[in-house]
């Protein structure tokens, strides 16, 4: 079985900074996805960004970016130029590659990111 | 708008109710997933219905049962509810299972067990 875990339950960072949030799993597939969603005050599961782990390249998605280490097994976000509207929970996520992600995905505990004005 | 519908939105219901949540996936998706998140719990995989069937169960009770009709939309039931089956309760769909950029989430529905 898979485990993502986040080790930042909270964090909080200025208006137009940079904040990383760490991202660690543990896993026996060689092949997976991984993911970064995002749940505003709304609740709504938004994705922000996605990893083949058979890519060695970091995904970017304008200010947003990831670390993928994975030798680590650790995927992390960085949000550059932090807005206000960025204030929510941030969500890693698992998906097997083999088996086609039936088993849907498997979630860190999620990290509260607060954008101070 | 996601395109992924549940209601209702909320429910309020008491220990021992039977209740059902409904889900319409995305137009065109024939993946269902069904999600719990909970403070305790985190979010957590249930069941997962393609096409129709029933393709991967996770942490789902007993107590709770889903199926997906032939018009693709999802119900999930929750019978002799407990206070701790209170949660957030989403739906997601993707096209097929192999889901490589992930799913598309529902707005969840809340449901408080008093």
């Amino acid at each position: 079985a898979q485990t993502v875990t986040q080790s930042q339950p909270e964090m909080s960072v200025q208006e137009a900074e940079t904040v990383t949030l760490s991202c660690t799993y543990d896993t026996s597939e060689s092949n997976y996805y991984l993911f970064w969603y995002k749940q505003p005050p709304s609740r709504q599961m938004i994705l922000v960004i996605r990893q083949e782990a058979y890519k060695q390249q970091n995904a970017t998605e304008n200010r947003f970016s990831v670390n993928f280490q994975k030798a680590a097994k650790s995927f992390s976000l960085k949000i550059s130029d932090s807005q206000l509207g960025d204030t929510a929970m941030y969500f890693c996520a698992f998906m097997k590659s083999l088996g086609g992600g039936a088993d849907g995905l498997t979630f860190g505990k999620g990290t509260h990111l607060i954008i101070q004005p | 708008d996601s395109g992924v519908t549940q209601t209702p939105k909320h429910l309020i219901t008491a220990t021992g109710q039977r209740v059902t949540l409904r889900c319409s996936p995305r137009s065109g998706d024939l993946s269902v997933y069904w999600y719990q998140q909970s403070l305790d719990q985190g979010l957590q995989f249930l069941i997962h219905y393609y096409n129709g069937e029933e393709r991967a169960k996770g942490n789902i009770l007993e107590r709770f049962s889903a199926q997906q009709f032939p018009d693709l939309h999802s119900e999930l039931n929750l019978s002799s509810l407990e206070l701790g089956d209170s949660a957030l309760y989403f739906c997601a769909s993707s096209l097929t299972p192999r889901a490589p950029y992930g799913y598309t989430f529902g707005s969840g529905t809340r449901l408080t067990v008093v």
